[in-house]
């Protein structure tokens, strides 16, 4: 079974800051994916980012990036110049077998940005 | 537009009144997973399909039913619900191959009284 610890339950900052966002994970599986989900307040699911397990490369795209790590098993999302609008709750989540279908998510961290 | 489709969005019933939530994709989908989301839990997989007609559990799977009888439904019945079958709910849907990523539906809040 899969397991994933988003240690940061909330995490405030003041708007243009950057923030990064923990998250440690447990698999057995050899091929996996890892997913980054955001839950504004309206309460939707909003995919953010994909990693497969055999690719390390961290990336930028726009705003975010990301740290994969596969040693330390960890998984790090970072907001740069944050808005308001990123208020929200993020989740980590490994998805087993090597696809989408089983995902184990975090609990979740709370985002709070203010102006 | 691809879209995942939750039916109702809120939902209020008393305990033991057999009730289903709907689910449909129209992104021609093999997977298919309920997801149940409770405050400082996240999310907890219910069960779901791999394609017609086969289902597996997920971590939660005690007072719920699925089928899928279709490609793209994939409901979620709750035949006896207890109150601490209250919680918000999602349907989800992938799709195989290496570029894939969940895509959720809405959600249905339940509440049992």
């Amino acid at each position: 079974a899969q397991k994933v610890t988003q240690a940061q339950t909330e995490i405030s900052v003041v708007e243009k800051e950057d923030v990064t966002l923990d998250c440690v994970y447990e698999t057995r599986d050899t091929t996996y994916y890892l997913f980054w989900y955001k839950q504004p307040p309206s309460g939707e699911l909003v995919f953010l980012i994909r990693r497969n397990s055999f690719d390390e490369q961290n990336e930028i795209s726009g705003r975010y990036s990301w740290n994969f790590q596969k040693s330390t098993s960890s998984f790090n999302f970072t907001i740069t110049a944050s808005q308001v609008v990123d208020s929200a709750v993020y989740f980590c989540a490994p998805g087993a077998t090597g696809t989408a279908s089983k995902l184990t998510f975090g609990t979740g961290t709370r985002l709070q940005v203010t102006l | 537009e691809a879209q995942v489709t939750q039916n109702p969005r809120y939902l209020i019933t008393v305990t033991g009144k057999k009730l289903t939530v709907t689910c449909s994709q129209n992104m021609n989908h093999e997977y298919m997973s309920w997801y149940r989301q409770d405050p400082g839990l996240g999310l907890r997989q219910i069960y779901y399909s791999m394609n017609v007609e086969v289902t597996d559990k997920g971590d939660v799977p005690e007072g719920y039913k699925v089928s899928r009888k279709e490609k793209r439904n994939f409901p979620l019945i709750l035949e006896s619900p207890s109150p601490n079958q209250t919680s918000l709910y999602f349907c989800a849907s992938s799709g195989q191959g290496t570029n894939t990523e969940a895509f959720f539906g809405q959600g249905t809040r339940l509440t049992v009284v």
